[in-house]
């Protein structure tokens, strides 16, 4: 059964090194999300792709994350430049259609740890 | 303050409890889900609703629009329900989720 899969499950860079973290939706789902849970925080949302277009990219911290979504399909989310405050659980979901009308598939997560 | 509020923060039960956790918003939502997450685990979606009462299994999920408040019900309770539930709401108009704080719930043999 095909869920959300991200990549990589687990990754340790070195502050100031540039990040692809992967996310790989459920296939026909049009809307992806990305979203970001720092430790002892609560999860916040990063951007949102209906389709391969980014309506809404209010929540990216600054210009240093970056996403696109290719085919309607990939999503990547590109953190370059990487800070110590960047370290957090980065997970994407997908669902069917946009507008809080069908569930949220999330993926796993990736754990990024920038020393 | 949080637009979403949970209650309580954290609550610990024996087996077989029924339990209840609150969540309340602020502002109009056009859905409102109950979100479950083990320990290193992802999360896994329980209920999306816009009105009224769903059930699945064990657990019960209801919504008061008027009051704007959800509960989530767990009945007999059982340890692999330990988890944090966490609420979330798509405001009108706004795909993004808001999310609570997240309710802590250990369940003892």
């Amino acid at each position: 059964g095909a869920g959300v899969s991200q990549s990589p499950s687990n990754k340790v860079t070195e502050k100031g090194k540039d990040v692809e973290l992967r996310c790989d939706p459920i296939s026909g789902h049009t809307a992806l999300y990305w979203y970001r849970q720092s430790l002892g925080q609560g999860l916040e949302f990063l951007i949102y792709f209906q389709g391969n277009s980014a309506p809404d990219k209010s929540g990216l911290p600054s210009d240093r994350f970056s996403a696109e979504r290719t085919g309607g399909s990939v999503s990547t989310l590109t953190i370059q430049r990487t800070q110590q405050e960047d370290s957090a659980v980065y997970l994407c979901a997908s669902s069917l259609v946009t507008g809080g009308n069908s569930p949220l598939h999330f993926g796993n997560g990736t754990r990024l740890t920038v020393t | 303050k949080n637009e979403v509020e949970q209650s309580p923060q954290n609550l610990t039960a024996q087996e077989g409890e029924f339990i209840t956790i609150n969540c309340s918003y602020s502002v109009g939502i056009s859905a409102l889900h109950w979100l479950q997450q083990h320990p290193g685990g992802g999360i896994v979606s329980l209920f999306m609703l816009s009105s009224g009462k769903k059930k699945h299994g064990r657990l019960i999920a209801t919504i008061n629009i008027q009051e704007k408040h959800s509960s989530l019900h767990i009945t007999a309770s059982h340890p692999r329900d330990s988890a944090v539930y966490i609420c979330a709401v798509n405001h009108f108009g706004n795909e993004k989720l808001t999310f609570g704080t997240g309710t802590r719930l250990t369940i003892i043999p």
